[in-house]
């Protein structure tokens, strides 16, 4: 069976410092991956997905960045945060091509203070 | 730009009753739409999807509508129960692999 793992699960970052979050799945070969911010009584903010290695695509232009340097591995990085970086930051994965539902990670909740 | 629309913040529903979640999208590209249900500090769990080749699709208690011509989908609860309070998010996707969420619903079902 297919599994997606995200950590940390909680974080507290000055502003300015760095970040990297992780997300790897488990039981799946070339899946879609993604990445989703919730801000503080917002909805789900679509950020970067990927349909491979190396493939990635922008929704919103921030201050962040992501990669994939694996199949199954995709890392959500900023090289110095913002207080506006503060959301609950979630990764999911779906097949490829996009005909089913997407399976979401436990998230992680980041605070930049 | 919105593709993807929830325009009720909150639906308030009385036990038993049916409950309606409307979504509105814009994007013709979509193909494939997905309601989700979402508790706080948790991830979003599956609930019922639908393709664009159809208009209905049913599972248990809940049944998904698609009207392509008006790009408009709702998710019907019946009978509605006090467990399915939680925020309801609509989603679509398209070919190319991006799958957007709307702003979301949160449903409450009162006893």
């Amino acid at each position: 069976s297919q599994t997606i793992h995200q950590w940390p699960a909680t974080l507290v970052q000055p502003v300015g410092s760095p970040l990297s979050l992780e997300c790897t799945v488990e039981g799946t070969s070339n899946p879609n991956l993604y990445w989703y911010r919730q801000a503080a009584g917002r909805g789900l903010q679509l950020l970067f997905y990927s349909v491979g290695i190396g493939q990635i695509s922008s929704e919103v232009p921030q201050n962040l960045s992501a990669s994939r340097p694996q199949d199954r591995q995709f890392i959500l990085s900023s090289k110095k945060l913002l207080l506006s970086d503060s959301g609950f930051y979630l990764c999911a994965w779906s097949s490829h091509p996009v005909m089913a539902e997407a399976f979401f990670g436990q998230g992680t909740r980041l605070t930049v203070v | 730009d919105q593709q993807v629309k929830q325009n009720s913040p909150s639906l308030s529903v009385q036990e038993g009753r049916i409950s309606i979640l409307n979504c509105d999208y814009t994007n013709s590209m979509f193909d494939y739409f997905l309601w989700y249900k979402k508790y706080p500090a948790e991830g979003p769990t599956f609930l019922i999807s639908i393709s664009s080749i159809k208009d209905k699709n049913e599972d248990g208690r809940f049944t998904v509508f698609l009207n392509k011509s008006a790009k408009h989908l709702s998710l019907h609860i019946v009978p509605s129960q006090p467990g399915d309070s939680a925020v309801y998010f609509c989603a679509a996707s398209d070919q190319g692999g991006k799958l957007i969420f709307g702003q979301g619903t949160e449903l409450s079902v009162k006893p």
